[in-house]
């Protein structure tokens, strides 16, 4: 099993550019999430899903949207960069909900100049 | 909201020496604690996932413990490893929103051989 798969692994954005992070994991978890780590600040939750067809906010949503039209993958959309989303981007996964452990990816790197 | 912090923020030991890794939040209604080892550009990788109804888990050298009514959950690695260098998250679930899981900035830990 390949676990949690992100693409792209690193990405130089110009402000006002768009983009797509695609999060893909082989383990039929039903719970997918996006956060962001920067220095100092831990991991925020950005958008998360529980199934198929469903996204909700996290605690850091503005800026970006989801999707999640198949359980095996959770797309992370970027429509107008800004300096300010230069982060480091994790996609997790849990088989159904708090009560089992997250699975993380190897990241996304993304610098917006 | 809840807050999770983790002092310090660096420790160095040199091997062999047992420690302790500290976790506070502010907020004991959680649903659980979970521990994370995250190496340098990689991903999170779970250590223990201990449920809001339990005092602790042990998994080989590593035993986390959890007090919702301190507000503390401490992380105990026996006999430290070089090989154990990396920085450690932890992350408490939110009873009142059980996709939210709470981050703290981590601690990252250098074992000198």
């Amino acid at each position: 099993n390949a676990g949690v798969t992100q693409t792209p692994k690193f990405r130089v954005l110009k402000t006002g550019q768009s983009m797509t992070l695609l999060c893909a994991q082989d383990m039929n978890h039903e719970y997918m999430y996006w956060y962001r780590q920067d220095p100092g600040m831990g991991l925020r939750l950005i958008h998360y899903s529980v199934g198929e067809g469903t996204t909700a906010k996290g605690e850091v949503p503005d800026g970006y949207n989801v999707s999640r039209l198949k359980k095996q993958n959770f797309l992370l959309g970027l429509e107008s960069a800004a300096p300010s989303q230069t982060s480091v981007y994790f996609c997790a996964s849990t088989r159904q909900g708090p009560s089992y452990e997250q699975y993380f990816g190897p990241g996304t790197r993304l610098t917006v100049t | 909201k809840q807050e999770v912090t983790q002092i310090p923020a660096a420790l160095s030991v040199p091997e062999g020496e047992n420690l302790v890794l500290n976790c506070s939040f502010t907020d004991s209604a959680i649903y659980n604690l979970q521990w994370f080892r995250q190496d340098p550009g990689k991903g999170l990788t779970s250590l223990l996932l201990i449920q809001s109804s339990q005092r602790e888990q042990t998994s080989g050298r590593l035993n986390a413990s959890l007090d919702k009514s301190s507000g503390r959950s401490t992380l105990y690695i026996a006999a430290s490893q070089p090989g154990d260098s990396a920085t450690y998250l932890c992350a408490a679930g939110s009873t009142y929103n059980f996709n939210k899981f709470y981050f703290g900035s981590g601690t990252k830990l250098n074992v000198k051989p």
